[in-house]
């Protein structure tokens, strides 16, 4: 079955530095794989998707992410974080098409906090 | 609309209470899911309609929870008789296509509270 594994499940930075969030991925196949960010009282915003193109993966707001299939890995980075990126961070799986699972699956997510 | 809707925002039922979570996807959006987040957890996928077909529904917790899109477009989320451990955050996501590669967007959720 596939499954998602955030490595951390809370990172603190100082606004400016990088930020870097963990995820590893489980699967027999190249999945899609997503990274969604949840502020507070908020829907969950999609940050980047990849979709078997690039492997490097630019998304909204400095993010990028690069896919390594031989680590399965799928880790989040930004250059130089901001005080607005503090919020909840999930890694999210999702199979191909022709698959019979449709769902989305969700890691456990990584708070990540920005002091200034 | 622009985005997906979700009412109530919040909802507070007495154990053993139904309810009704309802969800209005962007229109044209044939995919819709619901998910259930639990405190401190990630999504958890309940069910999933392409149109109206109910193609995947292997993840609701019991038979007290069912779902419905009867029209191809508003879905209702209902959980009979609630109890404690239904206190979550439903959330609702719809695409354009099934297929992955749209993407999917998100509601705010309904917050249920079970007392």
């Amino acid at each position: 079955a596939q499954s998602v594994t955030q490595l951390d499940s809370h990172v603190s930075v100082s606004e400016g530095t990088p930020v870097l969030l963990r995820c590893n991925y489980s699967s027999s196949y190249s999945p899609s794989l997503f990274w969604y960010v949840q502020h507070p009282n908020k829907g969950l915003q999609l940050l980047l998707k990849y979709t078997s193109a690039a492997t490097l993966v630019k998304g909204i707001n400095g993010f990028e992410a690069e896919f390594k299939k031989s680590e399965t890995s799928f880790h989040l980075t930004k250059p130089s974080a901001h005080m607005s990126d503090a919020a909840e961070y999930f890694c999210v799986a999702r199979g191909t098409a022709n698959q019979a699972g449709t769902a989305l699956i969700f890691g456990k997510g990584t708070t990540l906090s920005v002091s200034s | 609309g622009a985005g997906v809707s979700q009412s109530p925002r919040y909802k507070v039922a007495k154990r053993g209470q139904d309810v009704a979570l309802r969800c209005d996807p962007i229109s044209g959006h044939v995919s819709l899911f619901w998910y259930q987040q639990a405190l401190g957890q990630g999504p958890e996928f309940l069910t999933y309609f392409q149109n109206e077909a109910q193609l995947d529904k292997s993840g609701l917790p019991s038979d007290r929870f069912f779902a419905e899109r009867p029209e191809g477009s508003v879905s209702t989320l209902k959980i009979q008789r609630t109890q404690q451990e239904d206190s979550a955050v439903y959330l609702c996501a719809s695409s354009l296509e099934e297929g992955f590669s749209y993407g999917y967007t998100f509601g705010s959720g309904t917050r249920l509270t079970v007392v």
